[in-house]
């Protein structure tokens, strides 16, 4: 089985634009959970999707947000860029939640400048 | 809230030896716990989990992991080090309330080296 993709792999943008960010889940998963990597943060919970419906959302402000398509692919935009969302964007697929274990893809790496 | 704490960001460890990562957990209902390793520029990937039933699990590449509900620990061994286990390892859990669904709470992350 082919694992999570995530395209880009690496992005470099500017204060005040705007990104978006694709996942490919492991064919079968309904879950595609996101996560922020920084060195001072760790890693964070963006949000949850599952069969096109957003579960949950972590505590990051309202130019973070998602989709997840019909065929459980899910992209993720960030818009109006600060130097501070410079990070490994990751993305997680899972059959569904809670006990099924979440794998995960290679990461977007995001520059702001 | 759930919390889970890494003791110990940085351990080194000579090739043969064993490992030890630490790892405790905060969490108001029983957990669901994991372990992931992230080598240099990559994704995290899975090593264990504890979900229910024998609380010794054992993963990929020798490693194991002992849930002990009483010190709400998760820590992670290996008998023997190879030197390519040198990398970033994460314990993680997910609790089975309404409110986590997909969320998965990181520790902040514990670097293995190892010596030749």
């Amino acid at each position: 089985k082919a694992g999570v993709t995530q395209t880009p792999r690496y992005l470099i943008k500017t204060r005040g634009q705007q990104v978006t960010l694709s996942c490919s889940p492991i064919s079968g998963h309904r879950s595609v959970s996101w996560y922020q990597q920084t060195p001072g943060q760790g890693l964070q919970f963006l949000f949850e999707y599952f069969s096109e419906t957003q579960r949950n959302k972590g505590n990051f402000p309202g130019r973070f947000s998602g989709r997840q398509f019909s065929n459980s692919r899910s992209e993720m935009n960030v818009s109006t860029l600060e130097l501070g969302d410079s990070a490994l964007y990751l993305c997680a697929s899972s059959l569904d939640s809670f006990f099924y274990e979440q794998y995960f893809g290679p990461g977007t790496r995001l520059t702001v400048t | 809230a759930q919390s889970v704490t890494q003791l110990g960001s940085h351990v080194s460890v000579s090739e043969g030896a064993l490992v030890l990562l630490r790892c405790n957990y905060s969490s108001s209902v029983p957990p669901y716990l994991f372990w992931y390793v992230q080598y240099p520029n990559q994704g995290l990937q899975l090593l264990l989990k504890y979900t229910t039933g024998a609380t010794l699990v054992k993963g990929i590449n020798g490693f194991e992991a002992e849930f002990k509900k009483s010190e709400t620990s998760f820590h992670l061994t290996k008998p023997s080090a190879h030197m390519s286990d040198a990398a970033e390892y994460f314990c993680a859990v997910s609790d089975a309330g309404g409110t986590s669904y997909g969320k998965l709470t990181f520790g902040q992350g514990t670097i293995l080296t190892v010596h030749p």
